[in-house]
């Protein structure tokens, strides 16, 4: 089975400019997370979605970040226009709909932006 | 505000003896706890979980303990290898398990 795949591993791009980030999650995974890592901090919350639906985006900085799902299968994030605080690894997660117990998110390797 | 936190940014170890990561938090409606274990370059993968109904969940050798009273969960690895050298997350979530709280993670080096 393959796992969620992100793209690109690694993203540079000068203050202003936009970047998109895709997430493949794992086939048959209706629920979709965006998390974020600024370097030496948590893991941050930024949004669900269920299917196509976003389920909660309240961890969503500001309106320069837009997260879509079409078809309920790959996810993009793009940041336009990125900022310098904006430069962290951005995960992508993916999960079954859970019947019962803890919900077990399987991460991807990331995508690494560096705003200059 | 951080309402999960690991407040021991590093740990060593020598190999075989006991690890233990430690985590503290805030939201007393929290009912999942989760362990991720992160090398390099990778995403986070889960290694155990424990329900708030429950003090104690074993796999293996790793064991997390839920003090509820305390607000305060730890991962104790035993015996601590060379290849569980890597960033451990502790994470929480409430009921709907769809919001994840992140600590800071502490960086666990197994020395040979």
């Amino acid at each position: 089975e393959a796992g969620v795949t992100q793209f690109p591993s690694h993203s540079v791009i000068e203050k202003g400019q936009t970047v998109t980030l895709r997430c493949d999650p794992i086939s048959g995974h209706d629920n979709l997370y965006w998390y974020r890592r600024v370097m030496g901090k948590e893991i941050k919350f930024l949004l669900h979605f269920v299917k196509e639906s976003k389920q909660d985006e309240s961890g969503m900085p500001n309106n320069r970040f837009l997260a879509e799902r079409t078809g309920g299968t790959y996810s993009t994030l793009k940041v336009q226009p990125a900022e310098l605080e904006d430069s962290g690894v951005y995960f992508c997660a993916s999960s079954q709909t859970r019947g019962s117990g803890a919900n077990v998110l399987t991460f991807g390797a990331g995508s690494r932006l560096t705003v200059l | 505000d951080q309402q999960v936190k690991q407040n021991s940014p590093s740990l060593s170890v020598q190999e075989g003896r006991i690890s233990i990561l430690n985590c503290d938090y805030t939201n007393s409606m929290f009912d999942y706890f989760l362990w991720y274990k992160k090398y390099p370059a990778e995403g986070p993968t889960f290694l155990i979980s424990i329900s708030s109904i429950k003090d104690k969940n074993e796999d293996g050798r790793f064991t997390v303990f839920l003090n509820k009273s305390a607000k305060h969960l730890s991962l104790h690895i035993v015996p601590s290898q060379p290849g569980d050298s890597a960033v451990y997350f502790c994470a929480a979530s409430g009921y709907t398990g769809n919001q994840f709280y992140f600590g800071t993670g502490t960086s666990l080096t197994v020395i040979p």
